[in-house]
């Protein structure tokens, strides 16, 4: 079982343009997060989906957006990347919608926007 | 505002005890996460406690006082193989997870 995927491991973008980060999980979990990891920061919520059709806003939405088409497949999108979203990007899911269960993380992209 | 707050880096030596704690306030509390993180790696669970006491998992531990906003994680018969930073999450009232930024564990032969 693969568990998470993300895609790609690491990118080089140009400030202004956009790119498409994919996460895909073979656990048929319901949720589905994305956070931003930054050195001295803690993980931060960017955006959620509690299930298939439904997405949320975290802590730090602003210049990204998602969509939930399926279970499997959550993908971030930045329009116009800028050079603060630079940072490491997880994909994370869990079974249920609580929160209280543990999340399965991906192994990460590392985005830098010069 | 909501806060978790962990030491940025411990040292320990190989085969010691260390504790590792954590300090939170959110807006309610519905429990206390403890991740590990390898350098380039991504988080993994280790345990989660809800109640107050201790809950012991092998060599690793976790212990919560929800009076008191305070959590720790301890680590026995220390390995090489647990340098790594340990992530400390709330859940609050929302059921959001409130990050801490992490402890660095350097252990030492």
């Amino acid at each position: 079982t693969a568990g998470i995927t993300q895609a790609p491991t690491s990118q080089i973008l140009a400030a202004g343009r956009s790119m498409t980060l994919r996460c895909t999980q073979d656990m048929r979990h319901n949720a589905m997060y994305w956070y931003r990891q930054d050195l001295g920061l803690g993980l931060r919520l960017i955006h959620y989906s509690n299930t298939a059709g439904t997405t949320g806003k975290g802590e730090v939405p602003d210049g990204y957006s998602v969509s939930r088409a399926n279970t499997d497949d959550f993908p971030l999108t930045l329009a116009s990347a800028v050079p603060s979203q630079t940072s490491v990007y997880f994909c994370a899911s869990s079974d249920g919608t609580s929160g209280y269960n543990e999340q399965f993380f991906g192994p990460g992209t590392r985005l830098t926007v010069l | 505002g909501q806060n978790i707050d962990q030491p940025t880096e411990m040292t320990a030596t190989e085969g010691a005890i260390v504790q590792i704690n954590c300090t939170y306030q959110t807006s309610g509390f519905n429990g206390l996460f403890w991740y590990q993180q390898h350098a380039g790696e991504a988080p993994t669970f280790l345990s989660y406690n809800v109640l107050d006491g201790l809950e012991e998992k092998g060599r690793f531990s976790s212990f919560l006082s929800r009076s008191k906003g305070y959590s720790y994680l301890l680590l026995k018969e220390l390995q090489m193989k647990d340098s790594a930073s340990y992530l400390c999450a709330a859940l609050d009232s929302n059921y959001q997870l409130i990050w801490g930024a992490g402890t660095k564990l350097i252990i030492k032969p």
